[in-house]
């Protein structure tokens, strides 16, 4: 089945403690994104991938990184989790420039206490 | 920055009524696409109309483009109560959505 697979689904964390939020897509799809998701905000994009070693930041990168090491994996790290980082995150991939609509995961609820 | 933005907000109807949302958009776009979201849930992609085109069908959804005012509208006719959800629309080099329509479907 073509899907997109984050882990963990539920996530509670203390602040400051570094965290790595996994995402997995096995359709061979170049493109990948991070999204947050926030009440009265919308999705908002943190970074996204074109392709391998290929990533860029998006509305909102401050305090997240990324890595590309491989077209299937794009996970989302979090060096030092702040409160304001409370929100639901999803990852989505994509054939090239989303031409072909985006598949999502079903979403990390992060808390940071 | 977001690409589209969605009117209503929110939008209530009963069971058997067509549902129509909009969206409107800043900059131009090679596509625009629909998205639904129930509570808390991943999003679902619906559907895609590319920009040469002005109207698309799939079951009981149609969408609409109008690039000159850089608008889309999605209509879902016969509303089920299973239709309850968000509803989002995105588009631009980086898909950039917007806050979404709540639909709520009464039985």
């Amino acid at each position: 089945e073509a899907q997109v697979t984050q882990n963990p689904r539920y996530l509670i964390t203390v602040t400051g403690k570094k965290l790595t939020v996994t995402c997995s897509q096995n359709m061979n799809h170049e493109y990948m994104s991070w999204y947050r998701q926030d009440p009265g905000l919308g999705l908002r994009q943190i970074y996204y991938s074109m392709n391998v070693e290929v990533t860029d930041k998006g509305d909102v990168p401050e305090g997240y990184k990324v890595s590309r090491k491989e077209k299937r994996n794009f996970p989302l790290i979090l060096e030092s989790p702040s409160p304001n980082q409370t929100s639901l995150y999803f990852c989505a991939s994509s054939s090239y420039r989303g031409k072909g609509g985006y598949t999502f995961g079903s979403g990390t609820r992060l808390t940071v206490v | 920055s977001q690409q589209g933005e969605e009117d209503p907000q929110a939008l209530s109807i009963q069971e058997g009524e067509n549902a129509t949302m909009n969206c409107s958009y800043k900059t131009s776009i090679n596509n625009l696409q629909w998205y639904r979201q129930n509570s808390g849930r991943g999003l679902v992609h619906l559907i895609l109309i590319r920009s040469n085109e002005r109207e698309k069908h799939s079951g009981r959804l149609r969408v609409t483009l109008d690039t000159s005012k850089k608008s889309s509208s999605l209509l879902i006719t016969a509303s089920r109560a299973a239709d309850t959800a968000s509803y989002f629309c995105a588009g631009g080099s980086r898909l950039t959505f917007g806050e979404g329509t709540q639909l709520t479907v009464n039985p």
